[in-house]
């Protein structure tokens, strides 16, 4: 089973719009965390907003929120007011602890995104 | 701090010869992941060493990849010898273990003829 389900491999958005991108997940480490990452065609990673398992409130970060809905195992990225440099690949990953007790990091297969003028 | 720095940028070889690739993380960050990209399988963990030690080599695809890291500063992925199907971006990254997040370095784009 996959532990990191993203179920759009595609999005469009008008540009202005908010968009949100779907996360789902599958662990049972109680001490958890989820990022969001932004790869545009340029191809670097960047590292966009984290939500730890503990988090009471939805991680913000300027026009970034994550909706973090633990009982669904759900953590969506949503974008408010999206601009054309928006347009990217996005990869949702979570880690987690593993047997030995060392960070793993589990990734998505990523959304692709397109912000239309 | 320069973030986590990979060379070469790009990298051509032809099928058989030895390829190495090389990263310098974050300073401070106890942690290093080597990724591979591709079209068709995304991003793949190969390994990664926590305090210089590898934790977890189960994605390195064959004998024929290798890395290592000698200190803190410095480690290495190797692959002897390259085929056409290594052909990838090679993702450097590291992290805290005080820290929320990966920070990858630019990428190794690799094409092997």
């Amino acid at each position: 089973a996959q532990k990191i389900t993203q179920t759009q491999p595609g999005m469009f958005v008008q540009e202005k719009e908010a968009v949100t991108l779907d996360c789902t997940y599958d662990t049972s480490d109680p001490s958890y965390g989820l990022f969001w990452y932004k790869q545009p065609s340029s191809g670097e990673m960047i590292f966009l907003i984290y939500q730890g398992s503990y988090d009471q409130q939805n991680a913000t970060e300027g026009r970034y929120s994550l909706n973090f809905q633990k009982a669904r195992k759900s953590a969506n990225l949503v974008i408010s007011a999206s601009q054309l440099g928006d347009s990217a690949m996005y990869f949702c990953a979570m880690r987690e602890r593993d047997a030995g007790n060392n960070r793993k990091l589990i990734w998505g297969l990523g959304t692709s995104l397109a912000v239309n003028p | 701090d320069a973030g986590v720095i990979q060379s070469p940028r790009h990298e051509v070889t032809e099928m058989g010869q030895e390829v190495t690739l090389r990263c310098k993380p974050i300073s401070g960050h106890d942690y290093l992941f080597w990724y591979r990209q591709t079209m068709m399988r995304g991003l793949e963990l190969l390994i990664y060493f926590n305090n210089n030690v590898p934790i977890d080599d189960s994605g390195m695809p064959e004998d024929r990849f290798s890395a290592k890291m000698p200190n803190a500063s410095f480690s290495t992925l190797k692959i002897q010898p390259s085929e056409p199907r290594d052909s990838a971006v090679y993702f450097c990254a590291s992290s805290s273990s005080l820290q929320g997040h990966v920070v990858f370095g630019q990428g190794t784009r690799l094409t092997v003829v």
